[in-house]
């Protein structure tokens, strides 16, 4: 199985900081890697797909960017709405997807 | 619009069987694989397999294989999560997801709202 380690678990920032969140695979997984927003009590959301292409209606100030094994999430001018828990997942055939442990991020 | 919308939540005891449900609309329920997402208590999301609703063909995480069974039936555009016998370590939220992509490799684009499924004796 392919692993994903994130890091940091936690993250303490503040509104309007700029923000990055990094994500490492076991093994190279080309760019098929996505990037997923957690709200409490809510179902993921998808921000980016295949490494660094922004999802319909996601706002541009979320980015993504790396391949094989190291990519990184970065959240610019960071909003009241944008503090969450963040998932990396990578997607390196169907025979099994798996998910980073998560990102909490904090107002600090 | 595409919809995912789930069944609602459960409360078994040990050793029953629980089927769960996920009806898919706004679009062809038979042209995109669909998977399930299990997120235990306060951890994190764990993938557990994925089917095509077009000619059932059905891939497992190895670490569900021979634990759940996802099935479909694409007269209703409902994809299933299913339990033989339930332990307390499945209690858990399970999330359905429509996935998108190519040549094998496929992402979560839309999720349904998630189920609570609670096992306890």
């Amino acid at each position: 199985d392919i692993q994903m380690t994130q890091s940091p678990s936690t993250l303490s920032a503040s509104v309007g900081d700029r923000v990055t969140i990094t994500c490492r695979a076991s093994q190279s997984i080309n760019t098929w890697l996505a990037w997923y927003q957690q709200r409490p009590g809510k179902a993921p959301n998808l921000l980016i797909y295949d490494a660094s292409s922004l999802e319909s209606g996601v706002p541009s100030r979320f980015s993504g960017s790396g391949s094989g094994t190291e990519f990184t999430l970065t959240i610019s001018r960071l909003q009241p709405d944008d503090f969450a828990t963040y998932y990396c997942q990578q997607y390196n055939s169907y025979s099994g997807c798996t998910f980073g442990q998560g990102t909490k991020l904090e107002i600090k | 619009e595409v919809q995912l919308v789930q069944s609602g939540a459960e409360v078994k005891k040990p050793g029953e069987s629980l089927k769960i449900s996920c009806k898919a609309s706004g679009y062809s329920f038979t042209s995109y694989w669909f998977g399930w997402v299990r997120q235990m208590p306060g951890k994190g999301l764990e993938w557990m397999g994925i089917i095509y609703p077009g000619d059932s063909d059905t891939r497992y995480s190895p670490s569900f294989q021979g634990q759940v069974t996802i099935s479909a039936d694409k007269s209703i555009s409902t994809a299933y999560l299913q339990w033989s016998s339930l332990k307390p370590s499945d209690t858990a939220i399970y999330y359905c997801a429509r996935h998108i992509g190519r040549s094998g490799n496929y992402y979560c684009d839309y999720w349904g709202q998630g189920t609570l499924v609670t096992v306890s004796s």
